[in-house]
């Protein structure tokens, strides 16, 4: 069975410029959440959509958007970056976030986007 | 703001030692609390899912404890190994904060041979 698969793995962008990462969950997964580490700081949680509804949102700016297919996969937007976005950014899936009760729940993680703004 | 509070935030440890690591976290309005183990140059892998006061949960020399009603949980290593070295992460999950984990900083841990 395939994991999470994040592309680009890394990448390199200029102030100002905008960026789209891309996560594919594991089959039958439909939900996929988005995490922010910088260095010095936990897993931020930026957003988590299911079913192609974005059923939470981190404390991000607007600058930082996302959505999610038909067939699961989902991308995330930064726009207008700025020097503080230089972070690894990890993508995640699971059957059903909230289902903890009747399976696991647990989060399956991709090996992350690692972006660095110059 | 949840805050969720792991301690101590790094550990040196020797092959063959025991050890256990403490995860804070609300005690109100808990729906479940998740272990993760992140080995530099992996991605984050779940050790435990935890939903219930007094919940143990064990895989091979790892096992967790969690008490919902004073809000903790903890995770112990018994006769630690070089290759559990990691960082150790917990994540609490409240029903008011639905479909997003809140995680701590985690606990660094280095068993040296």
């Amino acid at each position: 069975k395939a994991g999470v698969t994040q592309t680009p793995r890394y990448l390199i962008k200029t102030r100002g410029q905008q960026v789209t990462l891309s996560c594919s969950p594991i089959s039958g997964h439909r939900s996929v959440s988005w995490y922010q580490q910088t260095p010095g700081q936990g897993l931020q949680f930026l957003f988590e959509y299911f079913s192609e509804t974005q059923r939470n949102k981190g404390n991000f700016p607007g600058r930082f958007s996302g959505r999610q297919f038909s067939n699961s996969r989902s991308e995330m937007n930064v726009s207008t970056l700025e020097l503080g976005d230089s972070a690894l950014y990890l993508c995640a899936s699971s059957l059903n976030l909230m289902d903890a009760r009747l399976n696991t729940g647990e989060l399956f993680f991709g090996e992350g986007s690692r972006l660095t703004v110059l | 703001i949840l805050n969720v509070e792991q301690s101590p935030q790094s550990l040196h440890v020797q092959e063959g030692d025991s050890t256990n690591f403490t995860c804070s976290f609300p005690s109100s309005n808990f729906y479940a609390l998740h272990w993760y183990r992140w080995e530099t140059a992996k991605s984050p892998e779940a050790l435990f899912v935890m939903t219930l006061n007094g919940d143990e949960k064990k895989k091979g020399r790892i096992s967790a404890t969690l008490n919902t009603k004073e809000g903790y949980s903890y995770l112990y290593i018994k006769g630690s190994q070089p290759e559990d070295s990691a960082t150790y992460l917990c994540a609490f999950m409240g029903p008011d904060s639905s479909y997003k984990l809140i995680f701590g900083s985690g606990t660094r841990l280095l068993v040296r041979p």
